[in-house]
């Protein structure tokens, strides 16, 4: 079965510490994942995704197959960080699946 | 382009009506999308389109839910009738090829009472 597990629903932080936002995934084939961010008041978007290989916002994510892992790392969070994200997977073609999203709350 | 658009972006309505909800996906876009958002269970893939066409089906929870994509620029999502636990979030997405992401509209925010 596909899927795409975020076991963290809330995640609280302080300001300048590290962060990471967990991501598995069960998937047969060969995986290509991605991390959503929702700001609020803002539409969902594209924050990264594992082909790139990038850093955006200060955040990186490695694809980990052995551990069927995306984590969602970030070495010091600032405030304006504070969104719900999510970690998604597309399978074969154009369907992709989300995680049910960690509201990650960066406090000053 | 003004990316994926909704409406209605708000949508009040009693228990027992019919509720369609409207997308407009990125011009040239093959792919689209609806996601049902809510607390408990995150965001859910309810349909998917490739060049109208649905493609799979299998997130749409019951047969009060219908979707249709009549042409490339249009889509809808009925409710009929609603139920107080469609309260949700719904959003729709468009993707133009199986290497790109999807790109979002605002959603609309579905509250029935």
């Amino acid at each position: 079965a596909q899927r795409v597990t975020q076991p963290e629903k809330l995640l609280s932080v302080f300001k300048g510490a590290p962060v990471e936002l967990k991501c598995n995934y069960s998937y047969s084939g060969s995986p290509e994942l991605f991390w959503y961010v929702q700001y609020s008041r803002q539409r969902l978007q594209l924050l990264l995704r594992h082909i790139s290989r990038e850093s955006i916002k200060g955040f990186t994510a490695d694809l980990n197959k052995g551990e069927t892992s995306f984590h969602l790392k970030k070495p010091f969070a600032q405030e304006e960080d504070s969104a719900m994200y999510y970690c998604a997977l597309r399978t074969g073609g154009f369907k992709t699946i989300f995680g049910a999203g960690t509201r990650l709350f960066v406090k000053a | 382009d003004a990316g994926v658009i909704q409406s209605p972006r708000h949508e009040v309505t009693e228990m027992g009506q019919e509720v369609t909800l409207r997308c407009k996906p990125i011009s040239g876009h093959n792919s689209l999308f609806w996601y049902r958002q809510t607390m408990m269970r995150g965001l859910e893939l309810l349909i998917y389109f490739n060049n109208n066409v649905p493609i799979d089906d299998s997130g749409m929870p019951e047969d009060r839910f219908s979707a249709k994509m009549p042409n490339a620029s249009f889509s809808t999502l009925k409710i009929q009738p609603s139920e107080p636990r469609d309260s949700a979030v719904y959003f729709c997405a468009s993707s133009l090829d199986e290497n790109t992401e999807a790109f979002f509209g605002q959603g609309t925010r579905l509250t029935v009472v």
